[in-house]
């Protein structure tokens, strides 16, 4: 069955980077849109980034954009996402999601269970 | 891009049926008929239970509904069982080509 694993989470200083990486089984991984979701302690979620199957197309959030950038390599069934200029509003856990077939763009049908990351002094 | 509005909290006994509204505007949920729902039982993985305003997923329970009417979806429970209980979220697909969530609504079984 589908299987979404993220990892790469941590505790960073603000200002700093850090990359997510999301592996990623069970189905052809190059054929499906991939999300970033994520969700700050005791709010809501909030989508993050989409990448098109081949990486040819991406989207994000306006409050991330410029400082994160989602990838992927579909050789390696592997999505990341890089982090840089990180604040502390940007604390939250991130959930890597995959995309519903022809309609991937607009809504997720398989979740990881998240990566933490905590962005203090 | 705001957030979609859902309210907080509702519940309900075994066997009711609950509705859970989400609110947009004419520039997501009023313009597109690409409203999702999801089922957050924390700490697990969010799970996909409506799709395309009205369509459920293979798996997903029939007592879960979609439905639309101008700016506002909503999500309706019947026969609510226990394990229902979770944080429910909808969400949709925005003009400036994003995706937007509602702030989550949290259902108790009584």
């Amino acid at each position: 069955q589908v299987q979404l694993v993220e990892s790469g989470g941590g505790v960073v200083q603000p200002g700093r980077s850090l990359r997510l990486s999301c592996a990623a089984s069970g189905f052809i991984f190059s054929s499906d849109g991939m999300h970033w979701v994520r969700q700050a302690p005791g709010k809501g979620l909030e989508w993050v980034a989409f990448t098109s199957y081949d990486g040819s197309n991406e989207n994000y959030v306006d409050s991330v954009k410029g400082r994160f950038t989602i990838s992927r390599d579909n050789s390696k069934n592997t999505l990341y996402l890089q982090m840089n200029s990180l604040r502390i509003e940007d604390t939250a856990l991130y959930f890597c999601a995959k995309g519903r077939g022809e309609y991937d763009r607009y809504e997720m049908d398989a979740w990881g269970k998240g990566t933490t990351v905590t962005v203090s002094s | 891009q705001s957030a979609l509005t859902q309210s907080a909290s509702v519940s309900g006994s075994p066997g009711q049926s609950i509705t859970i509204s989400c609110t947009g505007t004419s520039n997501d949920i009023g313009n597109y008929d690409l409203v999702s729902w999801y089922q957050h039982h924390p700490p697990g993985a969010p799970k996909l239970i409506i799709y395309r305003v009205t369509n459920r997923p293979s798996g997903v329970s029939n007592r879960f509904s979609g439905s639309k009417s101008g700016n506002t979806a909503s999500l309706t429970i019947s026969g609510l069982q226990a394990e229902d209980e979770a944080n429910y979220y909808c969400a949709s697909y925005t003009s400036i080509n994003t995706l937007v969530f509602g702030g989550g609504t949290k259902l108790t079984v009584l």
